[in-house]
């Protein structure tokens, strides 16, 4: 079957750096998104990666590796309004998304 | 440029009730879905429709129909509600689903309570 991991809750400091790791395993692969969820609201885009490397956007950067199944978004200079939580998903070989359960990001002041 | 909108926002049924949420979208984009989403779970998608007139399943479509009978529009209907359907139900749409790099735009939601 088809599965995203990724940690269901993490906590970090304002100012600081996280580091938020998801691994999967589907059919095929055709890219791998990163959403943003506040809580009550809908997701929305933060970055997309098909190729291995590192892709860097202000304050995010998302990386992925295709041969270890594996991304990870990193978050820079985190601020209050980071709290959310951070959905991974991937565009099997059917163009269908598989959706992680998302992260729950706790910034604490 | 509304994006994606949703109503109702809100909606209480009784197990057995029927209901129809209608879905929104003016970008002009030929691709919607509906998702539910439930604590500890990722979306999962119910139905998605390729273009006006074209309804396709997803990974959980049962207890749920479809229609797109317009462009810019795409309803999801409960015949029977039941419990189990008590979830958030979130609306998107994108240019091409073909197009890898689309990204998926969302509506607000609407939160489904069925008792």
């Amino acid at each position: 079957g088809q599965n995203i991991d990724q940690p269901t809750e993490m906590t970090a400091t304002e100012g600081a750096i996280v580091q938020i790791n998801c691994t999967y395993q589907t059919s095929g692969f055709n890219g791998l998104f990163w959403y943003q969820q506040h809580a009550g609201e809908a997701p929305t885009f933060l970055s997309y990666n098909v190729l291995d490397g590192l892709e860097e956007k202000g304050r995010f950067s998302s990386f992925l590796s295709r041969s270890k199944g594996y991304s990870y978004l990193l978050l820079k200079e985190l601020q209050m309004k980071d709290s959310a939580s951070y959905l991974c998903a991937v565009l099997d070989s059917n163009y269908q998304l598989i959706w992680g359960a998302g992260t729950k990001l706790i910034i604490k002041p | 440029n509304a994006g994606v909108t949703q109503t109702p926002k809100f909606r209480v049924l009784k197990t057995g009730q029927s209901m129809t949420l209608l879905c929104a979208q003016d970008m002009n984009h030929e691709y919607m879905y509906w998702y539910r989403q439930d604590p500890g779970m990722g979306l999962r998608l119910i139905h998605y429709s390729v273009g006006e007139g074209t309804t396709a399943k997803g990974e959980v479509p049962d207890g749920y129909n479809v229609s797109r009978l317009k462009k810019q529009n795409f309803l999801l209907g409960l015949e029977s509600a039941a419990p189990s359907q008590t979830s958030v139900y979130f609306c998107a749409s994108s240019v091409d689903r073909g197009r890898s790099q689309e990204t998926q735009y969302f509506g607000p939601g609407t939160r489904l309570l069925v008792l």
